[in-house]
């Protein structure tokens, strides 16, 4: 099983700035087989970013990923008030597909 | 418009049996591989089951595993949990969501809540 672990834990940050997450794997994940979700209070996960680097249908271009391997990397470029929610990267390249532990973006 | 609900949650004692229903609507459910995923309060996101389009082969989280049946009946766009020996930590929100093998989940339903409790 590959395990997902996500840093930081909680990312603080006033509207405007950058944010940047991490999500390490255990081991190699496959053909960049790495989503980002979004999820608010109450609500379901959305899907942001699918292999590593492509937005999924109607995410504003802020959102941004990047990475291979082992290593990989979501961007806010200008935190909206609406960005601030927790955020989850997954893998479902190999079976089981895993989820890393998520980190919250909260307001400053 | 691309639909997922879930349904057949609710409260049960340690032991007991529950099974959950998600309805599809808007896309080709026949054509997709579907999954539950569950959320225990305030907690991350664990993949529990998956079932690929035909019902050919299925998957479960060791933590389910023996416990749990996964199923579908395309004629009715529908897919399933029963879920058997149910403990305290199944405690869950129980999400059903849409994504192929080697594909990330595209859609998801609004969940439907199971409490293990005594």
């Amino acid at each position: 099983e590959i395990v997902l672990t996500q840093s930081p834990g909680t990312l603080s940050l006033p509207p405007g700035e950058r944010a940047t997450l991490s999500c390490r794997a255990s081991q190699s994940v496959s053909s960049s087989s790495l989503a980002w979700y979004q999820q608010k209070p109450d609500q379901a996960p959305r899907l942001l970013i699918y292999g590593a680097s492509s937005r999924a249908t109607g995410i504003p271009d802020r959102f941004s990923g990047s990475g291979s391997g082992t290593d990989f990397t979501l961007t806010i470029s200008r935190l909206e008030p609406e960005d601030f929610a927790v955020y989850y990267c997954q893998q479902y390249g190999s079976s089981p597909r895993t989820f890393g532990q998520g980190t919250k973006v909260e307001i400053k | 418009e691309v639909q997922l609900v879930e349904s057949g949650g609710g409260l049960v004692q340690p032991g007991r049996s529950l099974r959950l229903s998600c309805a599809a609507s808007g896309f080709a459910f026949h054509d997709y591989t579907m999954s539950w995923v569950r959320q225990a309060p305030g907690q991350g996101l664990e993949w529990v089951s998956a079932i690929t389009r035909n019902s050919d082969t299925t998957s479960y989280a060791d933590s389910v595993k023996g416990r749990f049946t996964i199923s579908r009946d395309n004629a009715k766009n529908s897919l399933y949990l029963q879920m058997n020996s149910l403990r305290e930590e199944d405690t869950a929100l129980y999400y059903c969501a849409k994504g192929n093998w080697g594909s990330p989940f595209d859609i998801w339903g609004q969940g439907t809540m199971v409490t293990v409790s005594s």
